[in-house]
């Protein structure tokens, strides 16, 4: 199978400040991976597509320099949510898109609960 | 008009029951479909996907697509309480998109 993690599972932080949110494709090599938000009872939102070596592209409405991303390697994307909100408390997850087979599928990470005082 | 319809119930039925889950597209570019499951507080979970018209099966579940009516089912035979759970349709586009769309999801409850 096809294993995403996610560090840390929650968090609880003051406002202000800055959180940091891995993601990591645990047997496969992920040259792109998925930041998605979900409130309670809603659907999965996408925030951004995360390239490994380049830069991620945000959809709209979204504040990039907000939510900074990471793709380091073929293995590990960060979200990290700067100066954060209690409006920012949220579901987070991620998602590592799988090609191995020439399917068009996406494995989700078990996602991170950010709350914010 | 979103592009993925999806009813979110919440839908409710006795244990050994066949649940019908359903979606509607309108972009007839999607071609690859996907039905995720997502308990409470945790990430969705890939259940089936398929990349044509008819069905896929996976033990009790089947998948079934029919792109003339842009319509995609998932069927749950032999229903389980450990059934319940939020289920999500989500399809793309074959070439270049990367992107997935999601229905809304369908919140269903097996009663044992």
């Amino acid at each position: 199978g096809a294993v995403v993690s996610q560090h840390p599972s929650w968090v609880i932080c003051k406002s202000g400040t800055s959180v940091k949110i891995e993601c990591r494709s645990l047997d496969f090599q992920a040259t792109t991976m998925f930041w998605y938000r979900q409130f309670p009872k809603q659907s999965l939102m996408l925030m951004a597509t995360s390239n490994e070596g380049s830069k991620a592209t945000y959809e709209q409405g979204v504040e990039k320099d907000k939510f900074l991303i990471n793709h380091a390697s073929l293995t590990l994307s960060t979200l990290t949510v700067t100066s954060a909100h209690p409006e920012d408390s949220s579901f987070y997850i991620c998602s590592a898109r799988d090609n191995r087979e020439g399917h068009e599928t996406q494995y989700f990470g078990p996602g991170t609960r950010l709350l914010v005082l | 008009q979103k592009e993925v319809e999806q009813d979110p119930g919440p839908l409710s039925v006795p244990e050994g029951a066949i649940v019908s889950l359903n979606c509607t597209y309108s972009n007839s570019a999607f071609q690859y479909f996907m039905w995720y499951r997502q308990y409470s507080r945790k990430g969705p979970e890939l259940l089936m996907y398929t990349y044509s018209s008819g069905n896929k099966e996976d033990g009790r579940f089947t998948a079934q697509v029919d792109k003339s009516s842009k319509y995609i089912s998932l069927f749950i035979r032999d229903s389980q309480p450990s059934d319940s759970a939020t289920y999500l349709c989500a399809m793309s586009v074959v070439q270049g998109a990367q992107k997935l769309v999601f229905g809304q999801g369908t919140r269903l409850t097996i009663n044992p």
